[in-house]
């Protein structure tokens, strides 16, 4: 089955600092690799994703780049600020039929004011 | 608010017992998962429904067992629980198109804790 290993497991960056995320997944037929924010006390909330057939997708300061040959995604948060302090989840599903999507262990980010 | 109800918030029980949890889907949402987050884990897959019926399963223990009802609401039911089970539980839900998962919605998740 599909495995997802994401680095780092923590991260503090100065307010105004960027912040990068990166994962990497097994399956090369993985097709859909979405990002989740989990602030305290909440479940995880989609902020961003990307397809296989688009290479980078932007979002205001979120941006997440995917490498379809070296099997690896990332996520960049530019002009950090306080709020973006959170665990942040990179995940990628499977094509076919209801396949499951399978998390990384989360990245902690700490924005530093 | 996701959408997606999740009961009880927290629970404490005993080595040995069985629990319930519940989980409400977002309106029109036939499909449901169960999360297990462990300390410093990420989000483990357990188990989907889709409109009742089991699509896919994860690393779920067989002393725990879920069900999706008519009505769409989910359980995941935990038996002969031990101290290693205590974890946050996350059920999340979706709008599936031809098997392909979009979105998910995840509840506020049931934190179990096993003493």
């Amino acid at each position: 089955g599909e495995n997802v290993e994401q680095h780092p497991s923590t991260l503090s960056v100065q307010e105004g600092d960027s912040a990068v995320i990166k994962c990497t997944y097994s399956d090369s037929a993985s097709n859909y690799f979405p990002w989740y924010k989990q602030e305290l006390g909440k479940g995880p909330q989609l902020i961003i994703d990307i397809r296989s057939n688009v290479g980078e997708k932007k979002d205001q300061r979120i941006a997440v780049t995917l490498n379809k040959t070296a099997k690896h995604f990332s996520l960049h948060i530019t002009e950090t600020q306080p709020e973006d302090s959170a665990v942040y989840f990179c995940a990628a599903r499977g094509s076919g039929g209801y396949q499951k999507v399978t998390f990384g262990t989360g990245t902690k980010l700490q924005v530093i004011p | 608010d996701s959408g997606v109800t999740q009961t009880p918030k927290h629970l404490i029980t005993a080595t040995g017992q069985r629990v319930t949890l519940r989980c409400s889907p977002r309106s029109g949402d036939l499909s449901v998962y169960w999360y297990q987050q462990s300390l410093d884990q990420g989000l483990q897959f357990l188990i989907q429904y889709y409109n009742g019926e089991e699509r896919a399963k994860g690393n779920i223990l067989e002393r725990f067992s879920a069900q999706q009802f008519p009505d769409l609401h989910s359980e995941l039911n935990l038996s002969s629980l031990e101290l290693g089970d205590s974890a946050l539980y996350f059920c999340a839900s979706s709008v599936t198109s031809g098997g392909n998962t979009g979105e998910l919605f995840f509840g506020e998740g049931s934190r179990l804790t096993v003493l």
